[in-house]
Order: C-alpha cells, then structure tokens, then sequence
C-alpha cells in the first residue's frame, strides 16, 4: 500500500537558517504530494502541493519538488523564523478509491531566536 | 479558501458519558468527510470516512458502535464517542473534501477530548 517516511524530530535551528525535511514515499501511480503545518492546538493546514512529476509547490518561502525518480518531496525554506516552530506533515493522495491522504509521522521544527 | 470548522474546540466529560463532536464545511459542500484521530506528538490516524446520506466507512481496529458517525447533511458531520472512557481522551480531527476542487481535504481546527 501507500506509504510516506519522513524524517523524524525535532529539528532545532536558529533564526534565519536553512530548513530541509525529508519526505519520501512509496505509491503506484502518480500520487499527488502534499504539506500540511499543524501550530500548537490546532488543526491542519495546507502549506504546498504538486500533482505531477518535476511540479514545485511553494508557499510562505517554503518550497518542495515532486521527485519521481527518487520518490521524494523534501521541504526546503532558506531562512526559517521563529514563527515557522510547528509540526510539518507530508502526505500523499493516491490513486485509491476514496482519494484519502496517506500522512508521514510529522516533523516537529523548533527555531530559536 | 474553504473553511471548515470544528464545535466544540475542547471538551472534558466524566467515563460513562456520550460526547458529540460536529464538524461543518462553512462555504462548499462536501459529500465525503474524514474523520482522524491524533495522540500526542503522532501522526494522524484516519478513523472513518463519512459519506452525506450513507453509513460511514470506518478503518479497520476502530469501534463503530463506540465512534458513531453521522453525515445527514453536506455541510455537517457529527462524531459521537460513547460511554466515553479514559483511553478515549485524544485530538480529534475532522477534514473535508470539496469536490469542486480536485477532491481537496480541508481540515478543521480539531477537538481536544479529555474523559475524566
């Protein structure tokens, strides 16, 4: 079946340094590939999306490549800020029939002043 | 964009008691909810899949008797947990999906649930 690892946490950095996170996924097909931010006590948001192979989702200076030759979708950001502290899930829609979202464990990024 | 929202946002309830969680698409309809549950620094688990006017489909390990869903609208999904137990305490998530839009979840802000 569908599946998504992602790095495991929490990631620490200072104020203005570059973030990576590592997604890879496992699928058959072309999946859709996304990233949701979750802040404390709240629910999920969408932060980018790509739905086909070499697509870049960007948002917020956050950005992500759709890699279908080594099956990853690894979030990048130049220049974190201590705002971007949250839990970071990549996911997956395949191609099942209900269309649900396979979600990766999280990754909790912490930035420090 | 599309908002869905989540009542109440936290709830505490005694063992033995009902609870009952709505979940709304505030500005699209949506004939297919979902229906998560999310324990402390973990992922999210997907518990049932809620379809407008049909049973719920739930995954495979969750109760349904305990966890009942219903959809009776297409702006409004309810999960209720009965004879709520400790183990029970969670973050529940709900997310809908708007068909109009390549079949996009959007998530609500989530219910924390503490049974005491």
């Amino acid at each position: 079946g569908d599946s998504v690892t992602q790095m495991e946490g929490p990631v620490t950095l200072s104020e203005e340094a570059f973030l990576t996170i590592n997604c890879t996924y496992t699928a058959t097909g072309y999946p859709s590939l996304f990233w949701y931010v979750q802040y404390p006590g709240e629910g999920l948001q969408l932060l980018l999306k790509a739905t086909k192979a070499d697509d870049k989702g960007s948002n917020k200076g956050f950005e992500a490549t759709y890699r279908k030759e080594t099956t990853s979708f690894h979030l990048e950001k130049g220049s974190v800020q201590v705002s971007d502290s949250a839990v970071y899930f990549c996911a997956l829609r395949g191609n099942n029939a209900g269309n649900m979202l396979t979600f990766g464990g999280g990754t909790r990024l912490m930035v420090k002043p | 964009g599309a908002v869905v929202s989540q009542h109440p946002s936290w709830v505490i309830c005694k063992s033995g008691t009902s609870v009952k969680i709505e979940c709304r698409s505030l500005d699209f309809q949506a004939t297919t909810m979902f229906w998560y549950r999310q324990f402390p620094k973990q992922s999210l688990m997907l518990m049932a899949t809620s379809n407008e006017g049909s049973k719920a489909t739930y995954e495979q390990g969750v109760e349904k008797d305990k966890f009942l869903i219903n959809h009776a609208s297409l702006t409004l999904s309810t999960l209720t947990v009965t004879s709520a137990h400790p183990e029970d305490s969670s973050f529940y998530i709900c997310s809908a999906r708007d068909p109009g839009g390549y079949y996009e979840q959007y998530f609500g802000p989530g219910t924390r649930l503490t049974v005491t």
